[in-house]
């Protein structure tokens, strides 16, 4: 089944702390990308990767990284999460052909920073 | 830069009523437009999605869009929504060869039986 997959699914932490959010796609698409959640603003796009080892800044960047050393896999780095990255996360993916391909979503993760 | 305005933010309506979403984009070039729906609890998924040609777009669940380039809009309809459509719509741009999708704000719907 062509799916995107997150892990974990509810991430609780202290400020400080650095976590991994791990974000895989079976499709072979290029281009991937993560997106927080926050009520009344939307999706916002923090990275995207256009290939393996290419990755570009969104809107919102600060305070994350992101590496692609391999097709299938994107992960969102956060090396020390603040209360104001508590957001649910979206990481997608797509076979881009010019940008006319739609986005598929993971599940997504609530991440909460105490 | 592009970017995405829904001006509704939260609508309610009742079972069979019909259905208009405002989305307005700014990007004077090329486009590519999309509409997601996240039901409660769940991830995006795509509704309808326009890049060229006929400007009324058909999407899934009886959603269609309509294009019009001179007023920037991409705006959603549906002629009677169910209670199983409660949920949050989301329009997204892409301007063809700019590799970021820009999506507004959201619009919950809200539909009473």
């Amino acid at each position: 089944e062509a799916q995107v997959t997150q892990n974990p699914r509810y991430l609780i932490t202290v400020t400080g702390k650095k976590l991994t959010v791990t974000c895989s796609q079976n499709m072979n698409h290029e281009y991937m990308s993560w997106y927080r959640q926050d009520p009344g603003l939307g999706l916002r796009q923090i990275y995207y990767s256009m290939n393996v080892e290419v990755t570009d800044k969104g809107d919102v960047p600060e305070g994350y990284k992101v590496s692609r050393k391999e097709k299938r896999n994107f992960p969102l780095i956060l090396e020390s999460p603040s209360p104001n990255q508590t957001s649910l996360y979206f990481c997608a993916s797509s076979l881009w052909t010019g940008g006319d391909e739609k986005l598929f979503f993971g599940s997504g993760t609530q991440l909460s920073v105490l | 830069a592009q970017s995405v305005s829904q001006h509704n933010h939260h609508v309610i309506l009742s079972e069979a009523a019909s259905l208009e979403l405002g989305c307005n984009y700014s990007y004077g070039g090329t486009v590519n437009l999309f509409w997601y729906v996240q039901y409660p609890g769940q991830h995006l998924q795509l509704l309808l999605k326009y890049f060229s040609g006929d400007p009324l777009v058909k999407g899934i669940k009886g959603f269609e869009a309509e294009f019009i380039k001179s007023k920037f809009s991409f705006n959603l309809r549906k002629p009677s929504v169910q209670w199983s459509d409660t949920a949050e719509y989301f329009c997204a741009v892409n301007s063809g060869g700019y590799q970021k999708v820009t999506f507004g704000t959201g619009t919950k719907l809200q539909v009473i039986p």
